[in-house]
């Protein structure tokens, strides 16, 4: 089955500097990845997608990148602010209705 | 739209009973639901794919027998804790899909904690 890597398990940044946050995956078939944001004892709630046709995608202070040769996918997130703090998960999928396979997760942390 | 709702919110039993929850898309058709298990700091673990009126696929490593799982109706799943002991103690999710999108995106439920005493 996919394997998803997420690096790194936990980052702090100063407010207003930038946070990336990288994943791998191990399924040349996996073309969908999503990336969740998860404070705590809530449920997921989808930030930023992006289909294996597309390099890049932003919104906002948002954007995803793919290399699909390298089977891996970042998050970037601009100007960060406190209430960007929270967990964030990737994730690979093979598509519609199929499963979703989680990162490790992320720990971020903007100190104000 | 695309809300899906989990009850019980939280639950704590004895070592032995069994544990119902109950994953519900509100406002959507989900053909397809998704449980999944957090322990705390770490990852969501996909436990099993449920397609309405057809049996669950489970992951590698998740027992069936004790893990039950029904998606009688578009609208609900159910995941039944058997026997639950307490290494079940966890955080469970359910996702959903809506049936008539070609979205590949899950919603999810609020999630269960349940405490197993």
């Amino acid at each position: 089955g996919e394997n998803v890597e997420q690096h790194p398990s936990t980052l702090s940044v100063q407010e207003g500097d930038s946070a990336v946050i990288k994943c791998t995956y191990s399924d040349s078939a996996s073309n969908y990845f999503p990336w969740y944001k998860q404070e705590l004892g809530k449920r997921p709630q989808l930030i930023i997608d992006i289909r294996s046709n597309v390099g890049e995608k932003k919104d906002q202070r948002i954007a995803v990148t793919l290399n699909k040769t390298a089977k891996h996918f970042s998050l970037h997130i601009t100007e960060t602010q406190p209430e960007d703090s929270a967990v964030y998960f990737c994730a690979a999928s093979m598509g519609t209705g199929n499963q979703f396979y989680f990162g490790t997760g992320t720990s971020l942390t903007v100190i104000p | 739209g695309a809300v899906v709702s989990q009850h019980p919110s939280w639950v704590i039993c004895k070592s032995g009973t069994s544990v119902k929850i109950e994953c519900r898309s509100l406002d959507f058709q989900a053909t397809t639901m998704f449980w999944y298990r957090q322990f705390p700091k770490q990852s969501l673990m996909l436990m099993a794919t449920s397609n309405e009126g057809s049996k669950a696929t489970y992951e590698q490593g998740v027992e069936k027998d004790k893990f039950l799982i029904n998606h009688a109706s578009l609208t609900l799943s159910t995941l039944t804790v058997t026997s639950a002991h307490p290494e079940d103690s966890s955080f469970y999710i359910c996702s959903a899909r809506d049936g008539t999108r070609l979205s590949n995106e899950q919603f999810f439920g609020p999630g269960t904690r349940l405490t197993v005493l």
